[in-house]
This record gives structure tokens, sequence and C-alpha cells, in this order.
């Protein structure tokens, strides 16, 4: 059974860098039939696709986010990573890691709150 | 891309039926056939659901059932439980490797 789990800092400063890391077990990010992405839920509103990545090292980014987002793949550690530059208050959410299978999101992370605060 | 259309909420009582619309443009539903569909309880991750319009993943009860005509993707859950109230969320491909989530349908077992 494929689990994904976030992990990072659950408060960052505004106009500071937001780093998340996802730990895939039961499945490896280098399998390639799969890529691995993260969404987001600011609280009590609805899911924003953010991007993904394929083992490879190839992005695939939202245009809204495409100038503050960067995600990468440790295929080491089965792990992959979403950092949000300049980030602000708008930027609190929930983060959620996810694993897409052609085209669909069928397994996902618990999900980690991140607020943006000082 | 602008997020895919839903209604806000939806209800039926135990036993009913209720049907989602979820809304886009060709560039979107209309343009493939990758609509999924996700079930998020409170403080919980989303589910699959649906993929690929109208197939269920291994472990979805079949009262579960998607649909699609056009530019608008339906979700229909028949013989309505209890454990059924949730959130509930669109998501379609949108061509040029991006993907939408629709705005998201709460629905109430009355």
């Amino acid at each position: 059974q494929v689990q994904l789990q976030e992990s990072g800092p659950g408060l960052v400063k505004p106009s500071e860098t937001l780093s998340l890391t996802c730990t895939v077990s039961g499945g490896s990010v280098r399998s390639g039939s799969y890529y691995w992405s993260w969404i987001r839920q600011p609280p009590g509103k609805g899911l924003e696709w953010i991007g993904y990545i394929y083992y490879s090292g190839s992005t695939y980014l939202n245009p809204s986010l495409k100038s503050r987002v960067t995600i990468s793949v440790d295929t080491s550690r089965n792990q992959f990573s979403l950092k949000v530059s300049s980030v602000t208050a708008a930027d609190t959410a929930v983060f959620y890691c996810a694993r897409i299978r052609e085209s669909y999101f069928d397994y996902w992370g618990q999900g980690i709150l991140v607020t943006v605060s000082s | 891309q602008s997020a895919l259309t839903q209604p806000p909420s939806a209800s039926g009582s135990p036993g009913q039926s209720v049907t989602i619309s979820c809304t886009g443009t060709s560039s979107d539903v209309g343009g493939y056939n990758y609509v999924s569909w996700y079930q998020q309880h409170p403080g919980k991750a989303p589910k699959l659901m649906i993929y690929e319009v109208n197939k269920r993943p291994s472990g979805v009860p079949d009262r579960f059932s998607g649909s699609k005509s056009g530019n608008t993707a339906s979700l229909t859950v028949s013989g309505l439980q209890a454990e059924d109230e949730a959130d509930y969320y669109c998501s379609s491909y949108a061509g040029d490797n991006n993907y939408v989530f629709g705005t998201g349908t709460k629905v109430t077992v009355l």
C-alpha cells in the first residue's frame, strides 16, 4: 500500500520561502508510471493544483504559481519537495502531496497546515 | 486556467440520489475524458471516487457513478447514506500538462 507523508515547518514568516517534503513509502518515486504532485487548500476553501514532477526531474507547474514555485525530487531518499518563495498570508493552506496515475490523483498524504504569519 | 464550476451545495434524504455537476470548457472537461471526482470529509485528505469520467477504483461502492456531456461532468450518488455527507471536488486534465479542480460541493444527507 502506497503511503505519502508531508513534513516541514507549520509556520513561515511573510516574504520567506515555504519548504515542504513528501516521503513516499510502499512505492518508488523512480517508477516511470507515476507523477508526484502538490496540491493546496486554504482554510475553508477548495483545492488548488500546484504542480507535479516526474522521477527524471521534469516539472509541470500551475501557471498562476509558476514564478514562485519549485518542485524537486530525491530518488535516493524516495522523496519529493516543494518550495514556495515570497509567501504572504494568502499562501496559508493545508498542503497535500499526491501521486498522479495517468490522469488522476490516486494516493494522497494526510496534509500539513502551513500558516504564514509574523 | 479557471476553477471548474460546481454548485456550492446539494442535499438528499437517505436512500435518495443526488447529482453534482462540474462545468468547465472545451479546453478541460470537454476536451478530454480525464475527469475525476474526490470525496473529502472534514479534516481529512481527499479520496478518489471516480476517474476517467466513469470508472470506479476498487473499494468504492457502485452507488457512485460518473458521466459527462459536452463541457459538463456529473457525479451521482445513489442510495444516499449518512457517511456520504462530505465535500466533493471534480478535477480535469486541462492540456499542456496542467490540471484544474472544481470549486467544491458540500453534500448534506438530510
